[in-house]
């Protein structure tokens, strides 16, 4: 698509359930990254996917995070068991970086979406 | 690791002042630097970015940073500030030839008085 399209754009949930958040990235662009932002915060890393692997996932906060990305293009966050302290604005970004065996060669400007936000009462 | 530290929460200037939004990084390998705008109600997009050679980095709207090694910084400015400038500004950093993890500031909150 045109840009990153992140679905839902708002999320209302009771603490304890399960909630899905949807990133269709930009066509062509092979690195996704999830990052959460809380009021007044700057972006917090979670994960971020260089094609269909995740390529660092040292960002999720515990088990009960999880995000895929099976072919590649749409990714799926995953939170199990939410808890009130996971409200927060879910972002999503892609990036077209190219990876060899000696590293990346240009500068990975993310392209964002406009957020997912996640209230959990 | 990387990290960023952006000095001041809030900033408040004059319409017509100048502009000066600190960023300190800390990067073990030579670093990619970024500022990101987050305007009211939009998704953050990118202001400029720094990569390799000429260490003064133009970017839209008329802002410019600095990559300054010896002072591990890369602040971000504009001669004359506009009612729509205001927004709040991020500086990040993602290492050359790393994983490409991008680390974010807390952000600065630009105010422009008429």
């Amino acid at each position: 698509g045109a840009g990153v399209s992140q679905t839902p754009s708002n999320k209302v949930t009771e603490k304890g359930k399960y909630v899905e958040l949807r990133c269709d990235p930009i066509s062509g662009h092979t690195a996704l990254y999830w990052y959460r932002q809380s009021l007044g915060q700057g972006p917090e890393f979670l994960i971020y996917f260089q094609g269909t692997g995740a390529a660092d996932d040292s960002g999720l906060p515990n088990d009960r995070f999880f995000a895929v990305r099976p072919e590649g293009s749409v990714s799926t966050l995953k939170i199990q068991r939410t808890e009130r302290g996971d409200s927060a604005v879910y972002l999503c970004a892609s990036s077209l970086v190219t990876f060899s065996g000696a590293g990346s060669s240009g500068a990975n400007v993310l392209t964002f979406g406009a957020g997912s936000r996640l209230t959990v009462l | 690791a990387q990290s960023v530290t952006q000095l001041g929460s809030h900033v408040s200037v004059s319409e017509g002042a100048l502009v000066l939004l600190r960023c300190n990084y800390s990067s073990s390998v030579p670093p990619y630097l970024f500022w990101y705008v987050q305007y009211p109600n939009q998704g953050l997009q990118l202001l400029l970015k720094y990569t390799t050679g000429a260490t003064l980095v133009k970017g839209i709207n008329g802002f410019e940073a600095e990559f300054k090694k010896s002072e591990t910084s890369f602040h971000l400015t504009k001669p004359s500030a506009h009612m729509s400038d205001a927004a709040e500004y991020f500086c990040a950093v993602s290492e050359l030839g790393g994983g490409f993890k991008t680390i974010f500031g807390a952000g600065t909150r630009l105010f422009v008085k008429a």
